[in-house]
């Protein structure tokens, strides 16, 4: 079936170090994904999305990367700051939906001072 | 603040009550979603309205739950007969229309305690 999965589910860093969180997909029609940052008792806070016809996209100190070929995207911190300990979702939109998302489980990043 | 807003935050409630929840979507976004979140998992898609319209229902959605947008605005979900299984965040989300608007951005939630 359908699933968005994540490979580390707890992710460590230094701060100021650069962070990479990883996620794989499954359906090879979804065609838009999107990564969320959920703090403790918020709802999920849209960081950076991407198309499919793209495998690269920056933002501030985001940047994230498909790879259709191993269904495989990633979200890139830099400089990872305190306020960056979360929970990462990513998620995708399968291209035959109704623009409903498709998430999976989380990672959390921990930053260390 | 012009987010989405859902009220109420938290919700206490004995097993076997009806519960409602509100969710106000940003200001002129025709696309509106539900989303359930049990702890430490991703969102999972409940029902999608474009407007009024409700165009899609998950399997998750059992006949306790109904969900409504009478006047393409705000909307309610109301679960009937909560079971502690019911136990969640449930998250509403909004959007513009249009193909290359797809980003839906999420309210607070309301986090749901089933005794």
């Amino acid at each position: 079936g359908e699933s968005v999965g994540l490979h580390l589910p707890t992710l460590s860093v230094q701060e100021g170090d650069n962070s990479i969180i990883n996620c794989a997909y499954s359906n090879s029609a979804s065609d838009y994904f999107i990564w969320y940052k959920q703090e403790s008792g918020k709802g999920p806070q849209f960081i950076i999305d991407i198309r499919s016809n793209m495998d690269k996209r920056q933002g501030q100190r985001v940047t994230v990367l498909l790879n259709k070929t191993v269904k495989h995207l990633s979200l890139q911190i830099a400089a990872t700051q305190p306020g960056d300990s979360a929970v990462y979702f990513c998620a995708e939109k399968p291209s035959d939906s109704s623009y409903k998302l498709i998430f999976g489980s989380g990672t959390r990043l921990l930053v260390r001072p | 603040d012009t987010g989405v807003s859902q009220d109420p935050r938290h919700k206490i409630t004995k097993r076997g009550q009806n519960v409602t929840f509100r969710c106000d979507p940003i200001s002129e976004h025709n696309r509106l979603y539900w989303y359930r979140q049990t702890l430490g998992q991703g969102p999972e898609f409940l029902t999608y309205f474009q407007n009024e319209a409700q165009l899609e229902k998950s399997r998750l959605l059992s006949d306790r739950f109904s969900a409504e947008r009478p006047k393409g605005s705000f909307s309610t979900l109301e679960i009937q007969r909560t079971e502690q299984g019911d136990s969640a965040m449930y998250l509403c989300a909004s959007r513009p229309s249009g193909r290359q608007k797809e980003t839906q951005y999420f309210g607070p939630g309301t986090r749901l305690l089933v005794l």
